[in-house]
């Protein structure tokens, strides 16, 4: 059964400095990879999907997809206070039976 | 957009008490799934459905049923509800390529 790992549990970051978020898998033929945003308990908001091995980006946020290294990252260009929120990491096998992480809490300082 | 709704969006009740969660979505997707989400285990996998009257089996599907009356609605059933499943529930609704979640339910149970 597919496993997913985010990394790290939590980080902090000052305003206008990159941010990076890890996340691991235990099986690499899954189809689709997607990191989502979740405010304060509050409904997923998707920000990136990507299919193929190499770079997404959407806006400030740029996912990188390694499959033979069982990786995807997300990096998040210039954050801000309102991006301060949990990220998760979403594996898809196109069984429909979608596999989350267990989040990375973002806090980003003014 | 696909548009996720869900009700109650707040709702306490008693051990033993009877309890059903109820979702919309207006975008005639196929699929229709209810989640757990929960400190330290991420979302996890309830109930889905791929059509009205079509029910399959999560990975945490012990104490739940649910019902998938037509294309539109799909209700998250707890009989006999125990303080375990305190939790916020998330209903989602697919295409091909992206899952659209509700803004979530919490559920308290005394």
């Amino acid at each position: 059964q597919q496993k997913v790992q985010q990394s790290p549990e939590s980080l902090t970051v000052s305003e206008g400095a990159m941010a990076s978020l890890n996340c691991t898998f235990s099986d690499g033929t899954s189809n689709n990879f997607r990191w989502y945003r979740q405010h304060s308990a509050k409904g997923l908001e998707v920000l990136v999907s990507i299919f193929s091995d190499g770079e997404k980006e959407e806006g400030r946020f740029t996912a990188h997809l390694n499959r033979a290294n069982l990786h995807v990252s997300l990096h998040i260009r210039e954050p801000q206070p309102s991006d301060s929120a949990v990220y998760l990491c979403a594996v898809d096998p196109n069984t429909n039976k979608v596999v989350f992480g267990t989040g990375t809490r973002l806090q980003v300082l003014p | 957009e696909a548009a996720v709704t869900q009700s109650p969006r707040n709702k306490v009740t008693v051990t033993g008490g009877n309890v059903t969660l109820s979702c919309r979505q207006t975008n005639s997707h196929n699929y229709m799934y209810w989640y757990r989400q929960d400190t330290g285990h991420g979302l996890r996998l309830i109930h889905y459905s791929y059509g009205a009257g079509n029910l399959q089996i999560g990975d945490v599907p012990d104490g739940y049923k649910a019902t998938r009356t037509t294309q539109e609605d799909f209700f998250l059933l707890l009989e006999l509800a125990s303080p375990s499943q305190t939790s916020l529930y998330f209903c989602a609704s697919s295409d091909r390529y992206e899952q659209y979640f509700g803004p979530g339910t919490r559920l308290t149970v005394l």
